[in-house]
Order: structure tokens, then C-alpha cells, then sequence
């Protein structure tokens, strides 16, 4: 079963904008990962946070998690036609140190 | 530097017939192997994990396998392959703790 959760499903914006993209999940997890996938490729990772943390940052991208709420949020700051592509969040879960869960993604259009 | 390989890029095969695809991990050893498969315009399924030589985890009850026969091979096979084993397959490899995934390029995989 499908560990994460993202909305929206779908996401399309102007070039310049900010994207954000959430993810929801079910139980304790260790960590929580966002990927970016282009079409018909293989998946990169962006940015890990523990679970113990509560923002973390890369470049233009922002990470925040909430483990009360169990959720979590990926913003793309100032985003430019190339951020096109479906961003997954992926879940280790606290008694596993190996299955890593991705949910169902989102597919963010960043119109030039 | 490690790196991932994975082939065939592309297939195509018939009902009941078999099924194997191989990947390989080089640059390091012990990783973590894991094969996902996705479904078009779908999140990534987890179907077969191993953290060690000979050692296999199956996650969804299916008309697959896989087996590791190196420390760095990952192999996924079936013996007569279905309609609904149609998708793109993803292996992946992780160290300890799968901190981060790092992903081979996929195979796509459509049974006719």
C-alpha cells in the first residue's frame, strides 16, 4: 500500500513562480525524501529530512516537515521551465531501515 | 564514483513468455538492491528488496521474482508474463539506512 500521499495530483504554473507540492503519510517514519522524476526516466533524489527536523533547505528548494501532522511540503522557489518533471515523496518508515514507500507524485508544468 | 546499470531500456514480449531483466551496481559493495515498477503516469510500487547476497524481500504477491546472485546483481524475473506485468521497472540501490536512493535509467516493459 502507498506509504505517501501528494497533492495536488497535477500542478501548472508560470515560469517565476513558487510550486509547492504536499505529501502526506501514514505512520512514524525515520526519514522523509523528495525525488524528481523526468518522463520515462529514472527518479533523482532532491533532499532528505529526518524526522526530527522540521525545515531543511538546497538551493531553490525548501523542505518542511510536520510529524504531528504527519505531512509534508516541498517548495520550488522562482521556478524555471526545466523544474518540469513529477516530484515524489518517499517515506522510510521508523521500524525499517530499508523500504523506502513513494507515493502517487506530482506533476508540476512550468510554463515559459 | 558508483553507478547504476540497468537493461534492457525497452521491451517488448508476449503473453507467457519469460522475463528477465538485470541490474548492476558498481563503486560500491553491500549496497541495498531494490526493484520498483510504475504504472504510466503512477507512484512507484516496491516489489522486491535485498540487503544481502541470497537474500530476498517480496512485497506484493504477484507473478514475479528475484533473486541476487552477487553482491552487486539484482536480477527480476518471471516465468510466463502477464498482461498486467505491463510498466516501467526501476531498479534502485541505497547504503545504509537507505538515506538516499539512487536510481537506474528503467526498462519499459509492455507485454502484448
Amino acid at each position: 500500500s502507498q506509504q505517501g500521499e501528494e497533492d495536488p495530483q497535477a500542478l501548472s504554473i508560470q515560469e517565476g513562480e513558487n510550486a509547492t507540492m504536499n505529501c502526506s503519510y501514514k505512520t512514524s517514519i525515520n526519514n522523509l525524501q523528495w525525488y524528481r522524476q523526468n518522463s520515462g526516466r529514472g527518479l533523482v533524489h532532491l533532499i532528505l529530512i529526518r524526522s526530527n527536523e522540521r525545515e531543511k533547505h538546497s538551493g531553490r528548494l525548501r523542505v518542511t516537515l510536520d510529524t504531528s501532522k504527519k505531512s509534508s511540503s516541498l517548495l520550488i522557489t522562482a521556478s524555471r521551465a526545466a523544474d518540469t518533471a513529477s516530484y515524489f515523496c518517499a517515506t522510510l518508515r521508523e521500524d525499517s531501515s530499508y523500504k523506502l514507500i513513494f507515493g502517487s507524485g506530482t506533476r508540476l508544468l512550468v510554463r515559459p | 564514483s558508483q553507478t547504476i546499470h540497468q537493461w534492457p531500456a525497452t521491451l517488448v514480449q508476449p503473453v507467457g513468455s519469460p522475463l528477465s531483466l538485470e541490474c548492476t551496481v558498481e563503486g560500491t559493495s553491500n549496497p541495498n538492491l531494490y526493484w520498483y515498477r510504475q504504472a504510466a503516469g503512477r507512484g512507484l510500487q516496491l516489489l522486491f528488496y535485498s540487503v544481502g547476497i541470497g537474500q530476498i524481500s517480496s512485497e506484493v504477491p504477484q507473478n514475479l521474482s528475484a533473486s541476487r546472485p552477487q553482491d552487486r546483481q539484482f536480477i527480476l524475473s518471471s516465468k510466463k508474463l502477464l498482461l498486467s506485468d505491463s510498466g516501467f521497472y526501476l531498479c534502485a540501490w541505497t547504503g545504509p539506512r537507505a538515506k538516499k536512493l539512487f536510481f537506474g535509467s528503467g526498462t519499459q516493459l509492455s507485454v502484448l
